[in-house]
């Protein structure tokens, strides 16, 4: 069974630029979860779907963040504009949405904004 | 709030050595605690969990015991090896699918 797969790997961009993570989560799985991992800060949680809707995003950073979940199998995050300190390593998660279920990550995406 | 504190990196240990990473809780009701390895590269995997009090997590010689009274969920292994060197996150879930995890700790192994 394939797990979270997200998508690009690798992403380097400059300054000003329109950036979009993709996240495909395990089949099966209703809850959805974005985090940003850094050296200062550790990981963070951004926002948490569940069912497609998002829960909670008092994780997102400001104005420039924006994510969305069209549909169970599919999930963005975007950062428009993108600045230098928005380089991080950026995870998706999923789980079965059930009460204390462990989530499961994928591989996640390096971000670097020149 | 839930919250997790674990024991501060890096850790650095030779191969054979016992290890022990410390994990306390904060939380309101009865979470399940987690502890995550992250290899290099690699986003985070889960290592072992345990969801009430006083079970015992175990998986690839690592261990955990869930101490309510004590509220940790320290992580052991009687004997690293070179390819255990991760960073090690601790975490808990309560019933609301709200995950909280640790700052993490690096462990290096040295052959």
């Amino acid at each position: 069974d394939a797990g979270v797969i997200q998508s690009p790997r690798h992403e380097v961009t400059e300054m000003g630029q329109e950036v979009t993570l993709r996240c495909k989560p395990i089949s099966g799985h209703n809850s959805l979860f974005w985090y940003r991992q850094t050296m200062m800060r550790g990981l963070e949680l951004l926002i948490y779907f569940n069912n497609n809707v998002p829960i909670d995003d008092s994780g997102m950073p400001e104005d420039r963040f924006s994510a969305k979940m069209p549909n169970a199998s599919f999930s963005t995050l975007k950062i428009q504009p993108s600045e230098p300190r928005d380089s991080a390593v950026y995870f998706c998660a999923s789980n079965q949405g059930v009460g204390t279920d462990t989530q499961y990550f994928g591989p996640g995406t390096r971000l670097t904004v020149l | 709030g839930n919250s997790v504190t674990q024991m501060e990196g890096p850790v650095t240990l030779s191969e054979e050595a016992f290890l022990t990473i410390n994990c306390t809780y904060t939380a309101t009701g009865y979470p399940s605690l987690f502890w995550y390895v992250q290899y290099p590269g690699e986003g985070l995997q889960l290592l072992l969990k345990a969801t009430k009090a006083d079970d015992k997590g175990s998986n690839k010689g690592f261990e955990a015991t869930y101490r309510k009274e004590t509220t940790s969920f320290h992580l052991e292994k009687g004997s690293v090896q070179v390819s255990d060197s991760a960073v090690y996150f601790c975490a808990l879930s309560d019933n609301n699918n709200d995950m909280r995890f640790g700052a993490g700790t690096r462990l290096t192994v040295k052959p």
